[in-house]
Parts: C-alpha cells; sequence; structure tokens
C-alpha cells in the first residue's frame, strides 16, 4: 500500500541552522501538508500546498519557513534559522484530488539545542 | 475550549472492553477525522466521517457525528491491547482549503 516517507527520522540542529525536511508524498496525490507537534502538545497546521504554490499557511508558518516541491515527487520544509522552539515533531502529509482523508508521513523529530 | 476537544483526556480499561471517546468542535465542518498515534510515532489515519453521515463503521471501529451538538465519538469494540495509543479527531472547516484543526487526543491503555 503506498505511503507518505520522511527523512530524517530524527534531525540535531544547532540553534540558527538552516534544515531541511524532506517528504516524499503519495505518488497520485495532489494536495501537500505539513504539521507539527511539539511534544504533549496539539498536532498544530502549517501549511497546504496545491497545484504548486501556498494554498493556506497558518501564523506559525512565518518568513523563516518555506517549501518547496522541487520535483515530481518531493516535498520539503525548510526552516532558514532554527530556533528553540521550533523542536518538534513534523509530518508531512498528502490526499488526492476529490479526497478529504489526510495520509500522514512517520515524522522527522527536529531537536533545537 | 478550541475545535477539535477529545474527552476523556485518558481512558484505562482491561483487553476486550469497549472503550469510547468524544470529541466536540465550534464551527460547521465539511468532515471529521479520527487518528491513533502510538507513543511518539506516527499518525494513522482511522476513519472520515463526513458533515451529512451520521454514523460510519471500520473493522471494530463505529463513529457516530451530531452535527447539531457538534460532536463525534469513537467507539472500539472488543478491544485489544495493541488498541493502546492516542485517539485524535480532526476537523477540517466547511468552505476552507482542508487545513485540519486537532484536538489534543485521549490517551487510551488497553490493560491485558
Amino acid at each position: 500500500e503506498p505511503e507518505v516517507t520522511q527523512t530524517p527520522s530524527h534531525q540535531v540542529t544547532q540553534m540558527g541552522q538552516e534544515v531541511i525536511l524532506r517528504c516524499v508524498p503519495i505518488s497520485n496525490h495532489l494536495y501537500f501538508y505539513w504539521y507539527r507537534q511539539i511534544l504533549g502538545q496539539k498536532v498544530e497546521f502549517l501549511v497546504s500546498f496545491y497545484n504548486n504554490e501556498i494554498s493556506e499557511k497558518s501564523e506559525i508558518f512565518d518568513d523563516q519557513f518555506s517549501v518547496e516541491r522541487p520535483d515530481g515527487s518531493n516535498f520539503t520544509l525548510k526552516i532558514r534559522s532554527t530556533k528553540l522552539e521550533d523542536s518538534a515533531m513534523y509530518f508531512c502529509a498528502s490526499s488526492a484530488g476529490g479526497q478529504y482523508t489526510q495520509y500522514f508521513g512517520p515524522g522527522t523529530r527536529l531537536t533545537v539545542l | 475550549s478550541q475545535q477539535g476537544e477529545e474527552d476523556p483526556q485518558a481512558l484505562s480499561i482491561q483487553e476486550g472492553e469497549n472503550a469510547t471517546m468524544n470529541c466536540s468542535y465550534k464551527t460547521s465542518i465539511n468532515n471529521l477525522q479520527w487518528y491513533r498515534q502510538n507513543s511518539g510515532r506516527g499518525l494513522v489515519h482511522l476513519i472520515l466521517i463526513r458533515s451529512n453521515e451520521r454514523e460510519k463503521h471500520s473493522g471494530r471501529l463505529r463513529v457516530t457525528l451530531d452535527t447539531s451538538k457538534k460532536s463525534s465519538s469513537l467507539l472500539i469494540t472488543a478491544s485489544r491491547a495493541a488498541d493502546t495509543a492516542s485517539y485524535f479527531c480532526a476537523t477540517d472547516r466547511a468552505g476552507n482549503n482542508r487545513k485540519l484543526i486537532w484536538g489534543l487526543g485521549t490517551s487510551l491503555a488497553v490493560n491485558p
């Protein structure tokens, strides 16, 4: 069964460094998303992406964040200058056109020191 | 309180018993989805119920939706130790671009 994959599973970085989190959505899906979950807190929406552009973003998704679909398979989240409070589990998800079910990857645990 | 609030926050039952978790939300929705998360791991989709549906089944799962009360329930019948996980409801609001709004979840422990 097709699934969303994410790499790396765990990323440790120093405050102020740039990180790129990678995702490979399910191949025929058209909608892509990033969410994050700070330990012990709710899952929070960051951004949705459709037709090669951002369709919606949250207040969390400020100028330090960007997303890209550099080719037909990858979907990346870049954080330009990480802060301690960016430490969280980051989930990528995708959904098919005409369908609302979102399928999630296993997540990348980002630790900012 | 915020969109997608689950109760109880924690539930502990014996294997074989049924587990019921509830979710409430504030705004009109298109769909409500239930997800499971094993400790520190990914979010596994369980079931989606549309706003015009009242009940849906999938294996041992039964989901109900009451849009007049803005609430949903997830029933797991004949629970197993492997059902131990956190369960979240997530809603996408009517007219929005599919973003999901999540509750804090119910932590379910099924004791053998």
